[in-house]
């Protein structure tokens, strides 16, 4: 069965530090991968999605950047965090049908 | 602009009781639809799905129906029990290339009570 992972569970950084966040992807090749970002009280907003390794397209211009450097492998980072990208970061997979699978997710507080 | 809009923050519910949760989107080129639901620092579960040719998907205690006239979706889930609190989220597919980018709403709280 497949299994996405994110780490860190928790993150409180402080503005202007760098961010990475990673996500894998356990038992499928060649997923589709997602990051979204939930901000208090708000749904879930589309930040990058990529079909394949080094193929990346970006949903809202912002600081922050993803890559994927392995099959399975999702990255989400930052230079310079700013107070705005406080929230719930979360990775998402699929293959060939619509429904997506999400991960455990990331808390992020930035100080 | 908000393309897909859950209008009611939250619902309170009787335990076996129906709970309805609605889910409107703007965006006529939508052709998939889902909902998923979500406990605290967790992140969301699929639940239940309904393509764009379809107006009704059943799945035990979870049936959703879409009016594509109304650009309207409804989640029923019957009977509902106290396992069900959580925060639903509806949303909306449309395809980019292979990948399958999802339009959310902004959630629902449903309470169930003994």
């Amino acid at each position: 069965s497949q299994t996405i992972h994110q780490w860190p569970a928790t993150l409180v950084q402080p503005v202007g530090s760098p961010l990475s966040l990673e996500c894998t992807v356990e038992g499928t090749s060649n997923p589709n991968l997602y990051w979204y970002r939930q901000a208090a009280g708000r749904g879930l907003q589309l930040l990058f999605y990529s079909v394949g390794i080094g193929q990346i397209s970006s949903e809202v211009p912002q600081n922050l950047s993803a890559s994927r450097p392995q099959d399975r492998q999702f990255i989400l980072s930052s230079k310079k965090l700013l107070l705005s990208d406080s929230g719930f970061y979360l990775c998402a997979w699929n293959a060939v049908a619509y429904e997506q699978y999400f991960g455990p997710g990331t808390r992020l507080t930035v100080t | 602009d908000q393309q897909v809009k859950q209008n009611s923050p939250s619902l309170s519910v009787q335990e076996g009781r129906i709970s309805i949760l609605n889910c409107d989107y703007t965006n006529s080129m939508f052709d998939y639809f889902l909902w998923y639901k979500k406990y605290p620092a967790e992140g969301p579960t699929f639940l239940i799905s309904i393509s764009s040719i379809k107006d009704k998907n059943e799945d035990g205690r979870f049936t959703v129906f879409l009016n594509k006239s109304a650009k309207h979706l409804s989640l029923h889930i019957v009977p509902s029990q106290p396992g069900d609190s959580a925060v639903y989220f509806c949303a909306a597919s449309g395809l980019a290339g292979t990948a399958s980018k999802l339009t959310f709403g902004t959630g629902t709280r449903l309470q169930v009570t003994l």
